[in-house]
This record gives C-alpha cells, sequence and structure tokens, in this order.
C-alpha cells in the first residue's frame, strides 16, 4: 500500500512534443505528491508538487494533472526540448514525512 | 545561497569497512532526510531527523545509523558494508512544517 507506481519506464518525445508520465498510489493518506528531475551523476531537483485538494497545477511548461478518485497523478511536459532529457521520478509522502518514490521514467527528446 | 551539500562525493570502500557520509542542510532547513538510490531505481527512505531527533526509518538493517547535529548538518554512518550497499546516498533537506524536500547532489559509495 506504501508504492508509487510510475510508467512508463522509458519515453521518446519529439522536440516539440508533449512527454507524458503517469503514477498511481493506494495509500489514501498521501496528501503531498511532488516529481523530480533528475540528471546522470546528479541529485533529484524538485520540479513542481502538488496537494490533494487541486485537480491541476501548472508551472511554465510543466503540469500535473491529479485524479484523487482514480488516485494516480501525471506528469505533462510541453513543447518538450532536449534539454529536458532526463529521469523523471514521480513520489508522494504524508504530512512531511518519508518520500515514497516511482520506479521513474527515463525521458529522451530527439532534436 | 548553498543548496544542499554533502560530502564526499565519491568513496570507494573494502566490504567489511565503515563508512561515515556527511551533509550539510539550507540554511534555515532543520529537517534532514536520508535516501538510498541503486543504479536504475527510485531513491529508497533510509532515515528523517528533524531538531536532532529520529522522526523515521526505513526498511534498512541497523548497520546504517545516522545522527544530527545542533546546525542541523548530519552524518550517515554504515558498519560492516557489503557489496549491494554500493549506490548513491542522498540527502534532503527540508522547512518544519514545509514539505518541500531539496537533495544534495548525493555521494557515491562503491563497495569492492
Amino acid at each position: 500500500q506504501q508504492q508509487v507506481k510510475q510508467s512508463p519506464q522509458s519515453l521518446i518525445v519529439q522536440k516539440g512534443g508533449i512527454s507524458i508520465i503517469n503514477c498511481a498510489y493506494e495509500n489514501t493518506a498521501f496528501d503531498y505528491f511532488p516529481w523530480y528531475q533528475q540528471f546522470p551523476g546528479k541529485g533529484p531537483a524538485l520540479l513542481i508538487a502538488i496537494r490533494p485538494d487541486v485537480s491541476e497545477k501548472k508551472e511554465g511548461r510543466f503540469t500535473i494533472s491529479f485524479n484523487k478518485s482514480a488516485k494516480q497523478f501525471s506528469l505533462h511536459i510541453m513543447d518538450s526540448q532536449p534539454g529536458d532529457s532526463a529521469t523523471y521520478f514521480c513520489a508522494a509522502s504524508v504530512q512531511g514525512g518519508k518520500l515514497i518514490f516511482g520506479q521513474g521514467t527515463e525521458l529522451s527528446v530527439k532534436p | 545561497d548553498a543548496g544542499v551539500t554533502q560530502s564526499p562525493t565519491h568513496l570507494i570502500k573494502t566490504r567489511g569497512q565503515h563508512v561515515t557520509l556527511r551533509c550539510s542542510p539550507i540554511s534555515g532547513h532543520k529537517s534532514v532526510s536520508w535516501y538510498q538510490q541503486v543504479l536504475g531505481q527510485g531513491p529508497q527512505f533510509i532515515f528523517q531527523y528533524y531538531e536532532k531527533e529520529e522522526r523515521g526509518r526505513g526498511n534498512f538493517p541497523d548497520r546504517f545509523s545516522a545522527r544530527q547535529f545542533p546546525n542541523y548538518s548530519s552524518e550517515l554512518n554504515v558498519n560492516a558494508l557489503l557489496l549491494g550497499d554500493s549506490a548513491l546516498y542522498l540527502c534532503a533537506s527540508s522547512l518544519p512544517a514545509n514539505t518541500e524536500a531539496f537533495f544534495g547532489q548525493g555521494t557515491r559509495l562503491t563497495v569492492v
């Protein structure tokens, strides 16, 4: 019940396209859902986050869509760029506690 | 402003040895968490400390221990190293009552 399941494992998108990564969870106590971007050899960088009382949050080219009833949330990257090529992790936590991470999605944006 | 800083950045140890990893949180952050990231997987929670008190422990053996100092920096100690302990060890800090966690660049530990 503590798992966060992420898909797809890898994703190839053309420059200018939309990248979509999905996550699903079981624990209804989760109250914070961040997305992290990680480049090789670096630590994860916080990209955008959402709480379950909001259905969508947008920051620049990055949007989180949240479906509380389905217990799913997704990251949309609009106008994807080669510089967006990285591994993306969704995560969830309860009241500021430990982050439970998904398995990661390796995104490759082709020029 | 400095982000979360970890030292050392890379480390090679022999099986059975002991290792100490260090983390300095962002100024003003009082909560520090440690994660282990094995290649190709998401980070796995090891410990969380807040105001020098342990607030959470992940499913790791007792060979793993940590502590937080009065200046909120933290150490992660691993005894009797195994080959399987080879991983990227990440430290994250956050403000009190704030769930946003910011990660350092990690310490790459290789056990041979």
